[in-house]
């Protein structure tokens, strides 16, 4: 069965530089989320994405992220200016009418912030 | 309030039996979706089941059942014939509105930890 696949799969950065966390998404689907989980603590819907353009996002995901579809099969998460606090696993998903009622996540970026 | 509310913070199993997750949701939106995924010590997030709310049957996925009451807003995971592989963390979710196209912002539980003893 096709995945989502992300890319590093561990990163470490310094306070206040940017990261960007790169995902392919199922072939064909359509509609492309972020969620993040900190460290013992839930997992939290950070932005959904669709058309090329962001469909919602939570209040988590304020000025400093920011997601791009630069080409036809990547789906990036940008964090300009990194913090303490956004140390978490954060997790990439896609959707897609063929696949019926099924969000496919990705198997993390685990991103520590030093 | 929570959305979703996973009571259990730990659950343990012997092999080979059955074991069921709880999972209460709270939502007034009357169009929902539920869902249960695992999330080993490796960390990804696999998908195990989905239950719509206007479904009339109970969903089912190989050893994975849904035991889904409605009127009591519970959706508990049922695995049967539990496996060592089962150890894991599992976490109920849920969509609130119209399924399908973009609307997977789901909200999640804090999730049960799972120990199948051999």
């Amino acid at each position: 069965e096709p995945e989502v696949t992300q890319t590093p799969s561990h990163q470490v950065t310094q306070m206040g530089q940017e990261v960007i966390l790169r995902c392919v998404p199922i072939s064909n689907h359509l509609y492309f989320y972020w969620y993040r989980q900190i460290l013992g603590q839930k997992v939290e819907f950070l932005v959904s994405f669709y058309n090329n353009e962001i469909s919602e996002k939570s209040e988590i995901f304020d000025d400093q992220f920011s997601v791009e579809r630069p080409d036809g099969s990547n789906f990036t998460l940008k964090i300009r200016s990194t913090k303490l606090e956004d140390s978490a696993m954060y997790f990439c998903a896609s959707s897609g009418p063929a696949r019926g009622e099924k969000l496919f996540f990705g198997s993390g970026t685990q991103l520590s912030v030093l | 309030a929570q959305k979703i509310t996973q009571t259990q913070p730990g659950m343990f199993v012997q092999e080979k039996e059955a074991v069921t997750l709880d999972c209460t949701y709270d939502t007034s939106d009357p169009s929902y979706g539920l869902f249960w995924y695992k999330q080993p010590s490796s960390g990804e997030m696999i998908f195990l089941i989905y239950q719509g709310s206007y479904d009339q049957q109970n969903a089912t996925e190989g050893r994975y059942s849904l035991n889904f009451q409605k009127a009591r807003k519970s959706a508990n995971l049922v695995i049967s014939a539990s496996q060592l592989g089962d150890s894991a963390m599992y976490f109920c979710a849920m969509r609130e509105g119209n399924s399908g196209g973009s609307n997977y912002k789901l909200t999640f539980g804090k999730g049960t930890l799972l120990t199948v003893n051999p």
